[in-house]
C-alpha cells in the first residue's frame, strides 16, 4: 500500500528557533498533500493544502508566515515552523493524495515541543 | 456551516459489540470515512463509504445513509487493542476532508 513518512517523528526546539519538517510518499507520486496539527484530545485540524509546484492554500487562522510549506516535488513537502513559541507545541501530521480523490494517506506525525 | 457529530467517548466490554454513530452536515458529499487513532499515532484509514448501505471488512462494519447524513461503524469482537479514537470524516464537494471530534472507546476486560 501507499506509504507516507514524515521526518523528524519528534523534536524539541527552543522558542525563537525554526523547525523543519518533512513529509515524503515513498511509493506513489502525490498530486496533493495536506499539513494537519492535532492538539490532545482533539480532532485533526487542517492548515494548509499543497499542490506541486504552487503555492499552498492556507487555511482561516494559519499564519502563511508563521508556517511555511513548500510542495517542490510529487514526492515532498515540507512544513516550517518559524520562530516557534510554546503554544506551537502539537502533532503535526501530514497527508498525501493521489489522482483518484478519495485516496488520502497519512504520514506517523511530528510531535513538535517548544520549550 | 459543515459539522460531524460523534460521541466524546464511549465504553465497551472485551468481546462484545458497539456502534460509533456518525451524523454530518456539509457542502456536498464525496464520501464518508472512518479512521481509528491511537494515542500519539496518527489515524489510520478504516473504511470508506460513498454509497447506501453497508460495507463489512471483518471485524469492522461501516453504514451510510446519504438522505439522513447517517453513518455508523460497528465493531464486533471487540479486543483490548481496539481501545484507541475513531474518527468519523466527510469529504465535501471540495474533495477536502472535514473531521470529526472523534468518539474515545474504551474497551474493559
Amino acid at each position: 500500500g501507499a506509504v507516507v513518512s514524515q521526518h523528524p517523528s519528534w523534536v524539541i526546539c527552543k522558542s525563537g528557533t525554526s523547525v523543519k519538517i518533512e513529509c515524503r510518499s515513498l511509493d506513489f507520486q502525490a498530486t496533493t498533500m495536506f499539513w494537519y496539527r492535532q492538539f490532545p484530545k482533539k480532532s485533526l485540524m487542517l492548515m494548509a493544502t499543497s499542490n506541486e509546484g504552487s503555492k499552498a492554500t492556507y487555511e482561516q487562522g494559519v499564519e502563511k508566515d508563521k508556517f511555511l510549506i513548500n510542495h517542490a516535488s510529487l514526492t515532498l513537502s515540507t512544513l516550517t515552523v518559524t520562530s516557534a513559541h510554546p503554544e506551537d507545541s502539537s502533532f503535526y501530521i501530514c497527508s498525501a493524495k493521489t489522482k483518484e480523490p478519495y485516496e488520502q494517506y497519512f504520514g506517523p506525525g511530528t510531535r513538535l515541543t517548544v520549550t | 456551516g459543515q459539522n460531524i457529530d460523534q460521541p466524546t467517548e464511549m465504553t465497551a466490554t472485551e468481546g462484545a459489540i458497539v456502534q460509533i454513530n456518525c451524523t454530518y452536515q456539509t457542502s456536498g458529499f464525496n464520501g464518508l470515512f472512518w479512521y481509528q487513532q491511537h494515542a500519539g499515532e496518527a489515524p489510520t484509514f478504516l473504511s470508506y463509504n460513498v454509497l447506501d448501505g453497508l460495507e463489512e471488512k471483518g471485524r469492522f462494519s461501516s453504514f451510510l445513509s446519504r438522505s439522513k447524513g447517517y453513518s455508523y461503524l460497528l465493531l464486533k469482537e471487540l479486543q483490548m487493542k481496539d481501545s484507541a479514537s475513531y474518527l468519523c470524516a466527510v469529504m465535501d464537494s471540495n474533495y477536502q476532508l472535514i473531521w470529526g471530534a472523534g468518539t474515545k472507546l474504551i474497551i474493559k476486560p
